[in-house]
């Protein structure tokens, strides 16, 4: 079956402790993304990729890392999580180097709660 | 950063009836994409219209899309109890380093009344 997997699903942190939310998708996509998403403010683009070792910041990257050393994985790394990042997190990865010509395929989300 | 604005925010009907959504962009878009979430769910992609195309059909979703008025419309027909979600639109546009990038708007939440 075709998906996007995200692990874990649930995680509730304490300020400052590094974590890793991953993302690995089986459809040999090139593009890849991480979204939140915030009640009032819709989802945004945290960072996304057009192909392995391609990264690039999207709407709202401070705080956050990413990596892309293999085609189906893109995790997200919060090196130092804020309160301000409790949020639910998506993964989306899209057939071609670009976000918008083919539709996007999502993760089924990460709800982060930092206290 | 183009961004689409659905209208209503919210809608509320009775199954059966029609429910018409809608969104305005600001600037020339390549296409236009449609997606629906339920409840703190994952997007689900629903169409892909091009900027060449006026109408497209998918089951009970019909899509239009004006680029003079730079607006599309998602109608869903004969709606049914499953289809309460919020629905999004997301125009893109050739600006993230060469490439295309779907940016979201807030969405319109739809409950579907038994």
């Amino acid at each position: 079956e075709a998906q996007v997997t995200q692990n874990p699903r649930y995680l509730i942190t304490v300020t400052g402790k590094k974590l890793t939310v991953t993302c690995s998708q089986n459809m040999n996509h090139e593009y890849m993304s991480w979204y939140r998403q915030d009640p009032g403010l819709g989802l945004r683009q945290i960072y996304y990729s057009m192909n392995v070792e391609v990264t690039d910041k999207g709407d709202v990257p401070e705080g956050y890392k990413v990596s892309r050393k293999e085609k189906r994985n893109f995790p997200l790394i919060l090196e130092s999580p804020s309160p301000n990042q409790t949020s639910l997190y998506f993964c989306a990865s899209s057939l071609g180097t670009s976000g918008g010509l083919y539709e996007q395929y999502f993760g089924p989300g990460t709800r982060l709660t930092v206290t | 950063s183009q961004q689409g604005e659905e209208d209503p925010q919210a809608l509320s009907i009775q199954e059966g009836e029609n429910a018409t959504m809608n969104c305005s962009y600001k600037t020339s878009i390549n296409n236009l994409q449609w997606y629906r979430q339920n409840s703190g769910r994952g997007l689900v992609h629903l169409i892909l219209i091009r900027s060449n195309e006026r109408e497209k059909h998918s089951g009970r979703l019909r899509v239009t899309l004006d680029t003079s008025k730079k607006s599309s419309s998602l109608l869903i027909t004969a709606s049914r109890a499953a289809d309460t979600a919020s629905y999004f639109c997301a125009p893109t546009t050739a600006f993230q380093g060469g490439s295309e990038k779907l940016v979201f708007g807030k969405g319109t939440k739809l409950t579907v009344n038994p």
